[in-house]
């Protein structure tokens, strides 16, 4: 099983600072994707950027991007010109690309808390 | 394009009393997921449906959750009787049948079970 970790509880960073956020995951796939969700206190999870594991450019949204390295398993996400709308917790998910059966679910890590300071 | 919908947002309920929830997806989306999110942690998938059938249920809790996706649009999941480790976010999400679709996610439902 697919397992993801986020070794990072809480980080905080300085209004229009940039800051990195980690996770690592285990598998033994080679097709696969990986998504890092924002979650606001209201609780909806907001897709933030996604990276097929396929490709190598790593991918860039705006102010967000991301350090993909395939062999290391290690999917880290930088923000960039932090600000304090980017203040909630970000979750790092994997999905294979087919599972057996036909499940495509997402396995989430536990989570990086982020305050942005003013 | 309306997001997935859920109902209710919240709920306080006592042990041993039921509960459900409400989904309605995106329109057109094949794919129904429930997720449960207890506080600190990830969300762990409950369900997911492939239009009406299921195609994995692994980490349900059968023998007091159960779900259903009649018509294979809305869904409902119901927990009978509640626990106090039930207290947590229910999320829905949906997706397209796409290969390699995004999955998009509903506010949650808040259930505090005391």
């Amino acid at each position: 099983a697919q397992t993801v970790t986020q070794s990072q509880p809480e980080m905080s960073v300085q209004e229009a600072e940039t800051v990195t956020l980690s996770c690592t995951y285990d598998t033994s796939e080679s097709d696969y994707y990986l998504f890092w969700y924002k979650q606001p206190p209201s609780r909806q999870m907001i897709l933030v950027i996604r990276q097929e594991a396929y490709k190598q450019q790593n991918a860039t949204e705006n102010r967000f991007s991301v350090n993909f390295q395939k062999a290391a398993k290690s999917f880290s996400l930088k923000i960039s010109d932090s600000q304090l709308g980017d203040a909630a917790m970000y979750f790092c998910a994997y999905r294979s690309a087919r599972d057996q059966g036909g499940s495509e679910k997402l396995v989430f890590g536990k989570g990086t808390k982020l305050t942005v300071n003013p | 394009e309306a997001g997935v919908a859920q109902s209710p947002r919240y709920k306080i309920i006592e042990k041993r009393q039921s509960v459900a929830f409400w989904c309605n997806p995106i329109s057109g989306h094949a794919t129904l997921y429930w997720y449960q999110q207890i506080l600190g942690q990830g969300p762990k998938l409950l369900i997911q449906f492939q239009n009406n059938g299921v195609v994995d249920d692994s980490q349900l809790p059968k023998d007091r959750f159960s779900a259903e996706r009649l018509k294979g649009v809305d869904s409902t999941l119901k927990i009978q009787p509640a626990k106090l480790e039930d207290s947590a976010v229910y999320l829905c999400a949906s997706s397209s049948l796409w290969y390699g679709n995004t999955i998009y996610f509903g506010e949650g439902s808040w259930l505090t079970v005391v």
